[in-house]
């Protein structure tokens, strides 16, 4: 099983302000997803990162894939209440169809 | 609905019994996956089914677990003579065709609450 670590665990912030999360392995990855999953619902796809060195934006979030393409990092930029939610990173690995995921940045935005 | 569905929404059980949660994919695609998420944890991945075969099975964590999947549609996930440690929520994802780079679109879940 290749690990996935997310940090940090848990973010609390007052909307306006910037913050990176952090998804961290010792194994390469064909590809790296972020989802965002709010309570009650199932993980939703806000980027797929394929090639090391990566950087992805998404309106006020920016994603990047590290040149060795064992760790990823998003960035989110005057976050809003909206932006709460749990933040995961899934990685593709050599099976070639299942992704692991860490366990998430779980992340609070309050007015 | 174009979505992924899972029913129940939610299921409280007693521990013995035995369970059935059941995934409706998106139609047309061919791979279908059951993860489970306990509290404040990751995913973790069951099963995955290319078409009506599950290729992999390694990740169902006891033989109380199994899983099938029927008319390259609908699959089930059965869990037989339920535990305190099986509660958790289920989520079932499809994607048009396998490979790691594929958006999994998921299913909002089956909470499952083992008493």
């Amino acid at each position: 099983t290749q690990l996935l670590e997310q940090s940090p665990q848990f973010l609390s912030i007052q909307e306006g302000e910037n913050l990176t999360v952090y998804c961290n392995s010792s194994s390469v990855f064909s590809s790296l997803q972020w989802y965002r999953q709010e309570p009650g619902e199932g993980p939703v796809l806000l980027v797929t990162v394929v090639t090391g060195g990566e950087v992805k934006k998404l309106k006020r979030l920016t994603f990047q894939f590290g040149d060795a393409r064992k760790d990823s990092s998003l960035h989110i930029t005057a976050a809003q209440p909206g932006d709460t939610g749990l933040y995961l990173c899934a990685g593709a690995g050599g099976s070639g169809y299942a992704l692991n995921f860490g366990k998430g940045t779980s992340l609070l935005v309050t007015p | 609905g174009a979505g992924v569905s899972q029913s129940p929404s939610n299921k409280v059980t007693e521990k013995g019994k035995d369970v059935e949660l059941r995934c409706d994919p998106i139609s047309g695609h061919t791979a279908l996956y059951w993860y489970r998420q306990r509290l404040g944890q990751g995913l973790e991945f069951l099963i995955y089914f290319q078409g009506n075969s599950a290729p992999d099975k390694s990740g169902l964590p006891s033989d109380r677990f199994s899983a099938e999947r029927t008319g390259e549609s609908v699959s089930t996930l059965t869990i037989q003579r339920t535990q305190q440690e099986d509660s958790a929520v289920y989520l079932c994802a499809s994607t048009a065709q396998t490979g790691g780079a594929r958006e999994q679109f998921f299913g909002p879940g089956t909470r499952l609450t083992v008493l």
